[in-house]
């Protein structure tokens, strides 16, 4: 399929267990992104990626750990859940990290720890 | 009307009328702004941008205005339609990503 994929769509978890959520993207994009997604907040920024191997933190990293072997994939991982970490979880690909290339967003990933 | 729901506010429109969805930005120093739709169960999606030396902008059925001298945006949407039914918000920004901030959202009911 073409576009950005995310896997799971639902995950509920344990607080404790780790989790990864999946991202895949088919445009080749050097930029992808990983945000949250809380009931009355606007996105945040978990982390970023500007190509293969090269990752750095937003604004909310804490909890999270993010890799990124090849260009089409960029997995977040939760080491421990925490109650906190419940959220949506959208994953995003761009040509570059400024704001006139468009973002695309993936449909989004609804986690729930308990 | 508008108003100001437990977490999100929202505006309900007539099929038909016109819609203005607000968005007061916090940093007077950016300088560019997006408007997305986000549907219910999807990704948030582009509708049109604008950049800080400009004050209006037009797409299909969207105007985006820029008022810098109170840090104000808003979105209007032409013959509001059912489809147009979504959370819109806006993004404020110096022109990279790993800076943008993200407005909460409004949610748009459109009445039939």
């Amino acid at each position: 399929d073409a576009g950005i994929t995310q896997s799971p769509r639902y995950k509920i978890t344990e607080t404790g267990r780790q989790v990864t959520l999946m991202c895949h993207q088919t445009w080749s994009h050097s930029y992808m992104f990983w945000y949250r997604q809380d009931l009355g907040h606007g996105l945040r920024l978990i982390y970023y990626s500007a190509a293969a191997d090269i990752t750095d933190k937003g604004e909310v990293p804490d909890g999270y750990v993010v890799s990124r072997s090849k260009t089409e994939n960029f997995p977040l991982t939760l080491e421990s859940a925490t109650r906190s970490q419940t959220s949506v979880y959208f994953c995003a690909s761009s040509e570059s990290g400024y704001q006139y290339n468009e973002q695309f967003f993936g449909p989004g990933t609804r986690l729930t720890v308990l | 009307g508008e108003s100001v729901g437990l977490h999100l506010p929202t505006l309900s429109v007539q099929e038909g009328d016109n819609s203005i969805i607000n968005c007061a930005y916090s940093n007077s120093a950016s300088d560019y702004f997006i408007w997305y739709k986000q549907e219910s169960g999807k990704g948030p999606q582009f509708i049109i941008d604008i950049r800080s030396n400009m004050d209006k902008r037009q797409g299909q059925r969207v105007t985006v205005l820029l008022n810098k001298t109170v840090k104000h945006l808003s979105l209007q949407i032409a013959a509001t339609q059912p489809g147009d039914s979504a959370v819109y918000f806006c993004a404020e920004g110096s022109g990279s990503y790993d800076k943008v901030i993200f407005g909460p959202g409004t949610s748009l009911s459109v009445i039939p």
